[in-house]
């Protein structure tokens, strides 16, 4: 069965802490995803990684970095929290299949991140 | 522009009934693939169903179908016989081009179901 593992559900940090959110897939899966959820918004798309030390930025880059040193292991980091980064935050990878293939997303369970 | 539109914030349908939920995209690539998500209270998103852009039917998976109209660039879902356990906030997303791996979301349709 397919299963992608984010470390915690809750986290709570301070503004100014570093802050490490890190996913596990089990799928040997080649691109890895983690995506930023807020009411109103969807989902959005903060770096994405298609293989190891590879990364590419999404659309809201902005205060996050990643690291992608194993290809189960997919690190979200944000270097100094800050409270507008109070959001959910989900991983997901997926395979590399041929081109035009049907090719899901599968995701993690997700983290609530409170910055106070 | 947004490039995947859900115009319904918030939908509550009677058990048993059937639902449709819309989703509207945008994209000139002629290649593209939509997908749907559901996401319970847990909060871990379910793949539902796919459709591609060259697909000559309309996906079909259980009771969830895809009402795919190319033209009008639209790919509403729809849900037969709806159950509780259908309550859950609903995800439209595009894949567009080839090759390309990333996925946008549209804002979700939060359904409930009224017993």
């Amino acid at each position: 069965d397919v299963k992608v593992t984010q470390s915690s559900r809750y986290l709570v940090k301070r503004t100014g802490e570093k802050v490490f959110l890190e996913c596990v897939q089990d799928m040997d899966h080649e691109n890895m995803f983690w995506y930023r959820q807020d009411p109103g918004l969807g989902l959005r798309l903060i770096y994405f990684s298609y293989d190891v030390k590879m990364k590419e930025k999404g659309d809201i880059p902005e205060g996050y970095s990643v690291s992608r040193e194993k290809k189960e292991r997919f690190s979200l980091i944000l270097e100094s929290a800050s409270t507008n980064q109070t959001s959910m935050y989900l991983c997901a990878s997926s395979p590399t299949l041929f081109r035009g293939a049907k090719n899901i997303q599968y995701f993690g369970a997700g983290t609530r991140l409170s910055v106070l | 522009a947004q490039k995947i539109t859900q115009t319904q914030p918030g939908m509550f349908v009677q058990e048993k009934e059937a639902v449709t939920l819309d989703c509207t995209y945008d994209t000139s690539d002629p290649s593209y693939g939509l997908f749907w998500y559901k996401q319970p209270s847990s909060g871990e998103m379910i793949f539902l169903i796919y459709q591609g852009s060259y697909d000559q039917q309309n996906a079909t998976e259980g009771r969830y179908s895809l009402n795919f109209q190319k033209a009008r660039k639209s790919a509403n879902l729809v849900i037969s016989a709806s159950q509780l356990g259908d309550s859950a906030m609903y995800f439209c997303a595009m894949r567009e081009g080839v090759g390309n791996e990333k996925l946008t979301f549209g804002t979700g349709t939060r359904l409930t179901i009224i017993p």
